[in-house]
């Protein structure tokens, strides 16, 4: 059975702060990888996409990372804002593209 | 492009009611799943759809859970009798599951309060 776990639970950084959240994942045999982000009282928006042949994404500020063969990702933002608080969430799609998520990481950027 | 529509955005009721949800996928998505969400924890998959054929429903409490896709489009989400610890976000989901494209696009969710 898929597990996914995220680190750090929570993390709080000055504005400005690059800074990188992590996840991984006991079965390598995935078919991608979403990251999400999840304001409070919302549902979920999809920030990247990895395909499991793919080894990043890019997207603005944000930079996300896979290594399959030891069941890591890593999320990186760049030049933090206030505005990039929220919750983050990291999900794995199994062979039937259902989603395994994580617990997520809330995260604070302090202005 | 619309999005994931859902309704009711909040339900309150006692114990041992009955409740639906509604979700409405983006047009042309083929998959939809069912995601329960508690306070503090990632989404949990109750139920995945592909057209109007059931693919995982490993995860739903099938005694007080029910959940139909009629037509492949539309799906309600049925608890009954509702417990406490149902008290949950329901996030609705779909992707276009295609080979080039499995991006899962979500609601707003249902926020469900039971007292």
């Amino acid at each position: 059975k898929q597990e996914v776990t995220q680190i750090p639970a929570a993390l709080s950084v000055p504005e400005g702060e690059n800074l990188v959240l992590n996840c991984s994942f006991t079965d390598s045999a995935i078919y991608n990888l979403q990251w999400f982000r999840q304001d409070p009282g919302k549902g979920l928006t999809s920030l990247l996409l990895i395909q499991s042949s793919q080894r990043e994404q890019t997207s603005g500020r944000l930079n996300a990372s896979l290594d399959k063969s030891s069941g890591r990702s890593t999320l990186y933002i760049a030049a933090s804002q206030p505005g990039d608080s929220a919750t983050y969430l990291c999900a794995v799609s199994g062979s039937a593209r259902q989603l395994t998520f994580g617990s997520g990481t809330q995260l604070t950027v302090l202005p | 492009e619309a999005g994931v529509a859902q309704s009711p955005r909040y339900k309150i009721i006692e114990k041992r009611q009955s409740v639906a949800f509604w979700c409405n996928p983006i047009s042309g998505h083929a998959t939809l799943y069912w995601y329960q969400q508690i306070l503090g924890q990632g989404p949990k998959l109750l139920i995945q759809f592909q057209n109007n054929g059931v693919v995982d429903d490993s995860q739903l409490p099938k005694d007080r859970f029910s959940a139909e896709r009629l037509k492949g489009v539309d799906s309600t989400l049925k608890i009954q009798p509702a417990k406490l610890e149902d008290s949950a976000v329901y996030l609705c989901a779909s992707s276009l599951d295609s080979a080039a494209n499995t991006e899962a696009f979500f609601g707003q969710g249902t926020r469900l309060t039971v007292v």
